[in-house]
């Protein structure tokens, strides 16, 4: 099972202070997605990467997907406190018995003071 | 709202109890996931439902089971409950297995908090 390391672990910071969190594995992503997970919600996914090198941009969130496929970053512009969350990196599993289903980092917790 | 529903929102319990946790998929969605979610591991798959037939497990206890029933919605058991179960519990679904990237993403329920004391 691969293990996707997330840094830092927590984040806090002022309203208009621009981030970024990492999420990092020793081998190679088949794909991999970023999810947001608000108190008492469940995670939702804000994209999925595939290619490497690929950058995606949501608004003001910022996706970048390493070029060998083993790294990728999330950088926020302008934070506000709608940002605050749990922020998890997760690569979706293709191979064998295990086809869909997710493995997640630890996650980033974000917090953004107004 | 993803869809997904799950009852109960919260559960407290003895431990040596038994609790039945339930989600119901996204009208349409033929598969369904469970996942664990604790402070120290994380979120971690348990297991995966499509149509009514287990397809994969992942860290799921030997105490725990689950079921999908001809309407689709699944049932997560929690035996003999232990301090350490405590965690939130999710389920997610999709639409199936085959098919592009959007047959795959999965839509996570509100989760249900269960507290073992």
């Amino acid at each position: 099972t691969q293990l996707l390391e997330q840094s830092p672990q927590f984040l806090s910071i002022q309203e208009g202070e621009n981030l970024t969190v990492y999420c990092n594995s020793s081998s190679v992503f088949s794909s991999l997605q970023w999810y947001r997970q608000e108190p008492g919600e469940g995670p939702v996914l804000l994209v999925t990467v595939v290619t490497g090198g690929e950058v995606k941009k949501l608004k003001r969130l910022t996706f970048q997907f390493g070029d060998a496929r083993k790294d990728s970053s999330l950088h926020i512009t302008a934070a506000q406190p709608g940002d605050t969350g749990l922020y998890l990196c997760a690569e979706r599993g293709l191979r064998g018995g295990s086809n869909y289903k997710l493995t997640f980092g630890k996650g980033t917790l974000l917090t953004v003071n107004p | 709202d993803s869809g997904v529903t799950q009852t109960p929102k919260h559960l407290i319990t003895a431990t040596g109890q038994r609790v039945t946790l339930r989600c119901s998929p996204r009208s349409g969605d033929l598969s369904v996931y469970w996942y664990q979610q604790s402070l120290d591991q994380g979120l971690q798959f348990l297991i995966h439902y499509y149509n009514g037939e287990e397809r994969a497990k992942g860290n799921i206890l030997e105490r725990f089971s689950a079921q999908q029933f001809p309407d689709l919605h699944s049932e997560l058991n929690l035996s003999s409950l232990e301090l350490g179960d405590s965690a939130l519990y999710f389920c997610a679904s999709s639409v199936g297995l085959a098919g592009g990237s959007s047959y795959n993403e999965q839509f996570f329920g509100p989760g249900t908090r269960l507290t073992v004391l």
